[in-house]
């Protein structure tokens, strides 16, 4: 079975644009959680979706946005980009929440010039 | 509500033991371990529900004191394939479904 998938793998953009991260979970995983992870540090919750229903939220500026599909693919929005942006971003899939076993995906690294 | 890892680092030769804690100033209704290795995401290992339980598998264990909202993990024989980064993450009990990730521990198995 495939496990979380997440595309692209690295992208670079400047200050003040935006970007679109997507995400694939397993195959009957119907949450997914993202997370943001600065190089040194361990991952910071953004979001969790759950039935296409935001159902927690970390302490992220309004640029970062979310949402999740019929078929449970999720994609992370982020407008006006920072160069404090720059960061590994985390998809993890679960059946139900963060409080279930996470399922990683490997990663989009973004970086903000 | 970040919690607080100890040690941040150790270095073991095989066959060591180690006990990486984990503390929160917040009610815990779970708490999850996860290794990370360098450039790859992080691994489940184990998630313990309140009710102060202990889990393991393998060569390591977890316990979960819900009282004193800390968590301990112990890696007991340490092998090569057991170096990477350690982080608890927690969910609150109302924390309103946002999971936490500890500040890491960095654990080198060294020959």
């Amino acid at each position: 079975d495939a496990g979380v998938t997440q595309s692209p793998t690295h992208l670079i953009k400047t200050r003040g644009q935006q970007v679109t991260l997507r995400c694939s979970p397993i195959s009957g995983h119907k949450s997914v959680s993202w997370y943001q992870q600065v190089l040194g540090q361990g991952p910071q919750f953004i979001f969790q979706y759950y039935e296409k229903e935001e159902r927690g939220r970390g302490n992220f500026p309004d640029r970062f946005s979310a949402r999740q599909f019929p078929n449970y693919s999720s994609e992370l929005n982020v407008n006006a980009l920072l160069l404090g942006d720059s960061a590994l971003y985390l998809c993890a899939s679960s059946l139900w929440g963060p409080n279930n076993e996470q399922f990683f995906g490997p990663g989009t690294r973004l970086t903000v010039l | 509500q970040q919690p607080v890892q100890s040690p941040q680092a150790v270095i073991l030769r095989e066959g060591e033991d180690a006990v990486i804690n984990c503390s929160s100033s917040k009610a815990l209704y779970s708490v999850h371990w996860y290794r990370q290795k360098h450039g790859e995401a992080p691994v489940f290992l184990m998630i313990l529900l309140k009710g102060g339980e202990q889990k393991g598998h393998d060569k390591i264990s977890a316990s979960f004191n819900e009282k004193k909202q800390q968590s301990s993990l112990y890696l007991t024989a340490s092998q090569l394939s057991y170096s990477g980064t350690y982080f608890c993450g927690t969910e609150g009990v109302d924390t309103g479904n946002q999971f936490y990730f500890g500040t890491g521990t960095s654990l080198t198995v060294i020959p």
